[in-house]
């Protein structure tokens, strides 16, 4: 399986939203409801930020939301902070018992 | 608080092998499916292979079955990867990660250890 699609960087004000879109196909986001986003600061280990497509663990800010139409998911954070800028993964089931991820996404709070 | 804790990474020659471990603490272990995720240098996430709680589901990604063995022992809350036939390719950051419970499929990872670095190279 191919990797997801993610843009390279994305970027936004404090205060501000910005969406980052995680692109698959019908075999992998279009087809299971197991798309995850992983929060990763320089050094540190991953943090799951979204799970099944729309679920927020506890502990995590209710500004972090997640989506999904046809074969493209999205993450959103809203009333950016600076402690939001990381890099930011998805990840999807694939069948055929795979996990397959995006490459990442850079979000730098301007 | 829920704990993983790797161990095991370091430099090996091509061809050579290495075996990681993953201390798990504060969740019973044994009802949990358990993943190797890796990270080379500057790049992003490859899931490696997962295993169910009671070791009746193992899977791996198609760039290391063959070469690796993830196995675990839930009297000692212990996750491992025995990484045999090295490639330059394998150099990463291995992290451990816990999956959900009950799971058989490898779906998604809700806890992570920092990780440890494996480095092939001679």
């Amino acid at each position: 399986q191919s990797a997801l699609t993610q843009p390279p960087s994305a970027s936004g004000s404090p205060g501000q939203s910005v969406t980052i879109s995680c692109t698959g196909t019908n075999s992998d986001v279009g087809d299971y409801n197991y798309v995850s986003w992983y929060q990763q600061h320089p050094g540190k280990a991953p943090q799951v930020m979204i799970y099944e497509v729309t679920k927020r663990p506890s502990g995590v800010p209710d500004r972090f939301s997640g989506s999904k139409s046809g074969n493209t998911a999205s993450l959103t954070v809203s009333g950016l902070q600076a402690e939001d800028e990381a890099d930011y993964y998805c990840s999807s089931y694939a069948g055929s018992n795979n996990l397959i991820f995006g490459g990442g996404t850079k979000l730098t709070v301007l | 608080e829920v704990q993983l804790v790797e161990s095991g990474g370091g430099l090996v020659k091509p061809g050579g092998s290495l075996r990681l471990s993953c201390a798990a603490s504060g969740f019973t272990f044994s009802i949990y499916s358990m993943n190797w995720v890796r990270q080379a240098p500057g790049k992003g996430l490859e899931w490696v292979s997962s295993i169910s709680g009671r070791s009746s589901f193992i899977y791996y990604a198609d760039s290391v079955k063959d070469r690796f063995t993830i196995s675990r022992d839930n009297d000692k809350k212990s996750l491992y990867l025995q990484m045999n036939s090295l490639r330059a390719e394998d150099t990463a950051v291995y992290f451990c990660a816990r999956g959900p419970s009950g799971a058989s499929r490898p779906l998604f990872l809700d806890f992570w250890g920092l990780g440890t670095l494996v480095t092939v190279s001679s």
